[in-house]
């Protein structure tokens, strides 16, 4: 059974930094691109960043970009996102989610966690 | 940046009775389109990728249907665990947005 599991998350202050993690199992975690989506409290989903399976390639939303930064663990069948310079805006629960396709980073996503969310007020 | 515009915002259907959901892209998306089902204190779940093709262990009352820029999601009859809100998703070009949404809640 594939699960996905994020942790991290927390009250922070605007300028503050946040390090989130999802630990995946149940699936080959290798082989699949992983994204991070976030979604505001109620609002719709917004894709964050996506990494390739080995890691060698990163994507970001204009949102994030320069202040987010995602990377993976392979041998930890682990995802990272390490959030800097947080703003108010940035308040969301925050998911990650498996690429439903092997060897594309342009993905829809077949399994989500379910969420860790992050707080940005003072 | 293609934009998803989802119509209408609020279904109000009864259990038993069809569910027409629309997703408009602002460019032609081919049929690289995916819609996503939420339920309140639980993660998005893949309903149908491609357009039409439905995600492992979906009932096959949920079907989409489209291309180009216009799509549909259609439960034929609704039945009380999928009143819930649906997004759909492209991975056309970059980047891969979500629509708004739309809430089908019980008439």
């Amino acid at each position: 059974e594939v699960q996905l599991l994020e942790s991290g998350g927390g009250l922070v202050q605007p300028g503050g930094s946040l390090r989130l993690s999802c630990a995946a199992s149940g699936f080959t975690f290798s082989s699949y691109g992983m994204s991070w989506v976030r979604q505001a409290p109620g609002k719709g989903l917004e894709w964050v960043s996506v990494i390739t399976e080995s890691g060698g390639y990163t994507y970001y939303a204009d949102s994030v970009k320069g202040r987010f930064t995602i990377s993976r663990d392979n041998s930890k069948n682990t995802l990272f996102l390490q959030m800097n310079s947080l703003r108010a805006e940035d308040t969301a629960v925050y998911y990650c989610a498996k690429s439903l396709h092997i060897g594309t980073h342009k993905d829809f996503f077949d399994y989500w966690g379910q969420g860790t969310l992050v707080t940005v007020s003072s | 940046e293609i934009v998803l515009t989802q119509s209408p915002a609020t279904l109000s259907l009864s259990p038993g009775e069809r569910a027409t959901l629309s997703c408009r892209a602002s460019q032609s998306v081919s049929t690289y389109l995916a819609w996503y089902q939420e339920k309140p204190g639980q993660a998005p779940r893949l309903l149908i990728y491609d357009t039409s093709n439905r995600a492992t262990g979906i009932p096959a009352r949920f079907s989409g249907s489209g291309s180009g820029t216009d799509f549909t999601l259609t439960i034929s009859s609704l039945e009380p665990e999928d009143f819930a809100v649906y997004y759909c998703q492209q991975r056309f070009l970059w980047p891969p947005g979500f629509g708004g949404g739309t809430k089908v809640e019980i008439k």
